[in-house]
C-alpha cells in the first residue's frame, strides 16, 4: 500500500520556536509538496521539490523553508513560529510524469500559542 | 494570479440523485485537471483526472472538461450518503497545481 507519512499529527508550539515537520514517501516519487489548509482559504502551496536538493517556492513561502536531502524525505521548517502559522499542514508526493496526481499524508495540525 | 473557483456549497442532494459539481479556472494555458475528495478530518484523495476536452467516466463519476469555456465539472450518479464530502477541483498549468476552495456535498438518505 502506497504511503505518505507525516511525522506528527498534532503539535503545539510557542511563538518564536523552531518547528520541523517531516514527510516520508515510499513510492519513489520525484515530486514532493507542502501545502497548508485553512478554513475559507483552501489549500495553498508553500514549497515543492522535483528532485533531491532542489526546491521551488509556491504561493506562500514566507516564513518557511524546506529541505530535501533524500528522495523519500521532504521537511518543512518554521524558523520562528508565529500564531498566523497555526494551520493544518499537508505533505504530498507525485511521480514525475503525473505531477497533478497527488498522494497526501494524513496532515499535521500545528497550533502556535 | 491563477484562480480556480468553486461554489462552496453546501450542495444538498437526495440519495440516488445526480450531484453536479462545477469549477472554473482563469489560466487558459492549463493542461490537466483533477478532482479530489476530502472527508471531514481527512486528507484529500484523488478521484478523477482529465486531460482533454469531453467526458471521462469512472464508475459513478464523470468528469467533463470544456477548455474553451474554462470549465470543469464532476457528476456523481446514484449519489450515496458516503459521497458526502468536500470536493476539490485542481488545475495544473506548468509545474504548479492550484486548488479551488472546494464544494461541500451533502447526500441525504
Amino acid at each position: 500500500d502506497v504511503k505518505v507519512t507525516q511525522s506528527s499529527r498534532y503539535l503545539v508550539k510557542r511563538t518564536g520556536e523552531k518547528v520541523f515537520l517531516e514527510c516520508v514517501q515510499d513510492m519513489d516519487h520525484e515530486n514532493m509538496f507542502w501545502y497548508r489548509q485553512d478554513p475559507g482559504l483552501g489549500l495553498r502551496l508553500i514549497y515543492f521539490s522535483y528532485d533531491v536538493k532542489m526546491k521551488e517556492k509556491g504561493d506562500i513561502p514566507e516564513g518557511y523553508s524546506v529541505s530535501r536531502e533524500k528522495k523519500e524525505r521532504f521537511s518543512l521548517i518554521l524558523e520562528s513560529a508565529s500564531t498566523n502559522q497555526t494551520s493544518m499542514y499537508l505533505c504530498a508526493s507525485s511521480s514525475g510524469q503525473n505531477t497533478g496526481e497527488l498522494f497526501f499524508g494524513e496532515g499535521s495540525r500545528l497550533t502556535v500559542l | 494570479q491563477k484562480e480556480v473557483e468553486q461554489n462552496s456549497g453546501p450542495l444538498s442532494v437526495p440519495e440516488g440523485a445526480i450531484a453536479s459539481l462545477n469549477c472554473t479556472y482563469s489560466d487558459r494555458g492549463s493542461q490537466s485537471f483533477f478532482w479530489y475528495r476530502q472527508y471531514s478530518g481527512k486528507s484529500p484523495e484523488l478521484i478523477m483526472s482529465i486531460y482533454s476536452n469531453g467526458d471521462k467516466e469512472d464508475g459513478r463519476f464523470t468528469a467533463q472538461l470544456n477548455k474553451a469555456s474554462q470549465y470543469v465539472s464532476l457528476l456523481i450518479r446514484d449519489s450515496q450518503p458516503s459521497d458526502s464530502a468536500t470536493y476539490l477541483c485542481a488545475v495544473n498549468a506548468g509545474n504548479m497545481l492550484t486548488f479551488g476552495g472546494g464544494t461541500r456535498l451533502m447526500v441525504k438518505p
